[in-house]
C-alpha cells in the first residue's frame, strides 16, 4: 500500500519561473492537505482540499499560488513567478474521510529559488 | 486561533537515557487531538504518538509516551531508552476535533543523542 506520493523531490527554479508540485494521496484518501516548511521553522498549514473542492484555503499567500486537486489525478500546488522567498520544503499529506484519522505525510518537495 | 509553543529549541540526552519534551498549547475548543511528529535528516514526517482530548488515559507507543495536562494545556513527550536512531527534529501538533482540520505546529526541538 504506497503511501503519499510527492514529486518532484527537489526542484529548481529561476526567479520568475513557474513551480508545479504534486502530490497523489494514499489510496482510499480524500483529504489533501499542503504544508510549508521554511528552513529551521515548523511546518505551515497552506490549503485543504477535497476532490474538485478547495475546502480551507486560510493558509495560502493572496498571489501567485493556487492549488486544485481534480477528480483524476494528483493534487497540484502551483507557484507562479516564483520568488527567492519560496525557497521551502512543501509537504503534502492526505487523510481518509473521517475526522478523527491522522494524516500522513509524504516526503516533500524541496524547492529552490535561484 | 490556536498556537502552539515548544519552548526548547534543541535537547540532548545520552543513550540509553530518558528524556522529555515540552510542548503546550492554547486553545478555547474543549474536543481536539494532539500529536507528536518526528523529522529525521531525511525530511519525512513520522507520527510517533497521538491524543485525543477527551481521553485522560495518557497515549504510549512502546518507548514513547505523553504527559497529557489538559488544564495546563501541556503535552510533553517522553522518550525512555534513547536510541541514535531517535536523533531528530521533534514536532509537537494540534488538530480541531471538529471544523478546520489543519495541523498547527509548534517551532520543533532538536533531539541529539550522545553515544
Amino acid at each position: 500500500n504506497a503511501g503519499v506520493m510527492q514529486n518532484p523531490r527537489h526542484l529548481v527554479r529561476r526567479r520568475g519561473q513557474e513551480a508545479r508540485l504534486r502530490c497523489s494521496p494514499m489510496k482510499g484518501h480524500s483529504h489533501v492537505y499542503w504544508y510549508r516548511q521554511l528552513p529551521e521553522e515548523g511546518l505551515k498549514f497552506m490549503v485543504y482540499l477535497q476532490k474538485e473542492n478547495i475546502i480551507d484555503e486560510s493558509g495560502m499567500p493572496k498571489e501567485r499560488f493556487s492549488a486544485e486537486f481534480p477528480k483524476e489525478g494528483p493534487s497540484i500546488l502551483r507557484i507562479q513567478q516564483v520568488v527567492r522567498g519560496d525557497s521551502a520544503a512543501y509537504f503534502c499529506a492526505s487523510s481518509p474521510p473521517y475526522s478523527n484519522q491522522p494524516q500522513h505525510f509524504g516526503d516533500g518537495t524541496r524547492l529552490s529559488i535561484l | 486561533a490556536q498556537t502552539v509553543t515548544q519552548s526548547q529549541p534543541e535537547m540532548s540526552v545520552q543513550e540509553a537515557e530518558t528524556v522529555t519534551l515540552s510542548c503546550t498549547y492554547d486553545t478555547s475548543e474543549s474536543d481536539y487531538y494532539l500529536f507528536w511528529y518526528k523529522q529525521p535528516p531525511s525530511r519525512q514526517m513520522i507520527l510517533v504518538i497521538r491524543q485525543e482530548a477527551y481521553k485522560q488515559q495518557n497515549a504510549t507507543e512502546n518507548r514513547f509516551s505523553v504527559n497529557f495536562q489538559k488544564a495546563a494545556k501541556s503535552f510533553s513527550l517522553k522518550i525512555s531508552d534513547s536510541q541514535l536512531g531517535d536523533a531528530a527534529m521533534y514536532f509537537c501538533a494540534y488538530r480541531s476535533a471538529r471544523g478546520a482540520q489543519k495541523l498547527v505546529f509548534g517551532q520543533g526541538t532538536r533531539l541529539t543523542i550522545n553515544p
